[in-house]
């Protein structure tokens, strides 16, 4: 079956500081990877999708400077949040689609960045 | 834009009992609709989808149907049990070249013995 992991599970990090969190994919290959930013009231945010061989599209609030993202392969990708702060904080959320069931993501169970 | 609207924030039932989880959706392109349940500590799952208008997409008890008409892909289960209390959340992906996966707000469930 289509897996995705992400880790760190939590992490927590000082303000201003830069935390990078991972996401992979097992038992398929991942075409697209978008990233959410889920808030304690369960809100999903798109930050980016990311499509292999194609470029990294942003939404608006949400900048390549603010969040860099990778996707050097079809099982891989990751994020950094730089100089992070308290309106930072939330879960993470990784959701990869595939060749075969190009409407349906699959998602980790998030990193969860925590700001002190 | 896509968007989704689920109405009720939270629904509490006891075990037995009949669920109905509100969902509507607008948008100007041609829709796969989805329903994803989240567990406490967990990412996402998805519980069904309906690629079609018109279509049921059913799966562990659950059922939606895409009714293009109302616009609507309302979850229904016959009789909830303790183990189905999470958040459900109503999703949206345009079949088109525009990918972009648009979530409802979510509805959690709760679900007493």
């Amino acid at each position: 079956g289509a897996l995705v992991y992400q880790y760190p599970r939590r992490t927590i990090c000082k303000s201003g500081t830069s935390m990078r969190m991972e996401c992979q994919a097992v038992g398929f290959q991942a075409t697209s990877v978008a990233w959410y930013r889920q808030s304690p009231q369960k809100t999903f945010e798109l930050i980016a999708l990311s499509t292999v061989n194609s470029a990294i599209k942003y939404e608006q609030n949400f900048t390549q400077e603010k969040f860099p993202i990778s996707h050097p392969n079809l099982s891989f990708s990751s994020m950094t949040v730089l100089n992070a702060y308290l309106e930072d904080r939330g879960l993470y959320l990784c959701g990869a689609r595939d060749w075969e069931s190009q409407n349906t993501l699959y998602f980790g169970a998030g990193t969860r960045l925590s700001v002190l | 834009g896509d968007s989704v609207t689920q109405k009720q924030g939270q629904v509490t039932l006891s075990e037995d009992d009949f669920l109905f989880i509100n969902c509507t959706y607008s948008t100007t392109t041609y829709p796969t609709l989805l329903w994803y349940v989240q567990y406490p500590g967990q990412g996402p799952q998805l519980l069904l989808k309906v690629t079609t208008a018109n279509n049921k997409g059913i799966s562990r008890g659950f059922e939606a149907t895409y009714d293009k008409g109302t616009t609507s892909f309302h979850l229904q289960k016959a009789s909830v049990q303790e183990s189905d209390s999470a958040v459900y959340f109503c999703a949206l992906v345009d079949k088109g070249g525009n990918y972009k996966p648009t979530f409802g707000k979510g509805t959690s469930l709760v679900v007493h013995p």
